[in-house]
C-alpha cells in the first residue's frame, strides 16, 4: 500500500514569490492534515480536513496561507506571499479518522527555503 | 493547553544496550498517545499508538507504556542497533481523543558501533 505522497520534496524561492505544495493522502483516509515542522522543534498542525471540510484551521496564518482539499481527496498548501520565516518543513499526514483518534501517517515532506 | 516535554533532548550509547526514552504531558485526560520516529531530512514513521485503555503497546524490540495519573510515557527500546540512531518524538491529543496532536521537541538517538 502506497504511503503519504507529497510534492515537491524541496523547493527553493524569492520571497514575496508564492509556492504551493501537494499531498495524497493513504487511500480511504478520511482526515488529512498540514504540520509545520521548524528546525529542531515538533511538527505544529496547521489545518486539519475531514474530508473535504476544514474542521481546524485555527493555526492557519490565513493573510497569507490557504488550503483546499477539492472532493476529500488530495490537498493543496499555498504560501502567498512567501517571508523569510516561512523556511521550514512542511508535513502531510493522513489518519482513517474518528473521535478517538487513529493513528496518524505521515509524508517524506516538502523542506521551503526563502531567500 | 497540552505541553509535551520528551527528555533528554540527546543520548547516546553503544550497541546493544537497552535504553529508555520519556515523555511527559500536562493534560492527562488524554484518549491515546502517539510515538513516531524520523529519520534525518525524511518525515515522521508511526511506531506505536497507545490507548488509555491498553496502557501498554509492544512492536518487536520497542515497548511504550502510558501512565495518564502521572503524566508521563515511556519507549523502551531493547538491545539497541545503529539502525536504532533517528529522533524519536512523542505526541499526545491537544485535549481528549483530539485529532490534533501537540508534539515534544523530540529525543536524538545515537546508537554507536
Amino acid at each position: 500500500e502506497a504511503g503519504v505522497v507529497q510534492s515537491p520534496r524541496y523547493k527553493i524561492i524569492e520571497k514575496k514569490q508564492p509556492v504551493a505544495f501537494w499531498c495524497n493522502p493513504i487511500s480511504g483516509h478520511n482526515t488529512l492534515y498540514w504540520y509545520l515542522q521548524n528546525l529542531g522543534q515538533g511538527p505544529e498542525l496547521l489545518i486539519r480536513y475531514e474530508n473535504e471540510e476544514a474542521v481546524d484551521d485555527s493555526q492557519l496564518p490565513k493573510d497569507r496561507f490557504s488550503a483546499e482539499r477539492l472532493k476529500g481527496v488530495d490537498s493543496t498548501l499555498k504560501i502567498q506571499p512567501a517571508e523569510l520565516g516561512d523556511s521550514a518543513v512542511y508535513l502531510c499526514a493522513s489518519s482513517l479518522g474518528g473521535g478517538n483518534g487513529y493513528e496518524q501517517y505521515f509524508g517524506p515532506g516538502t523542506r521551503l527555503t526563502v531567500t | 493547553k497540552q505541553e509535551v516535554t520528551q527528555i533528554p533532548a540527546a543520548l547516546s550509547v553503544p550497541e546493544g544496550e537497552n535504553l529508555v526514552l520519556n515523555c511527559s504531558f500536562t493534560d492527562s485526560a488524554i484518549y491515546n498517545l502517539q510515538w513516531f520516529r524520523q529519520d534525518p531530512g525524511k518525515g515522521l514513521t508511526s511506531l506505536l499508538l497507545i490507548q488509555s485503555s491498553q496502557r501498554e503497546q509492544t512492536s518487536g524490540r520497542l515497548n511504550a507504556s502510558l501512565d495518564k495519573s502521572s503524566g508521563r510515557s515511556t519507549l523502551y527500546i531493547a538491545a539497541s542497533q545503529p539502525g536504532d540512531s533517528a529522533t524519536y518524538l512523542c505526541a499526545a491529543p491537544s485535549q481528549g481523543g483530539s485529532e490534533k496532536l501537540v508534539f515534544g521537541k523530540g529525543t536524538k538517538l545515537t546508537v554507536n558501533p
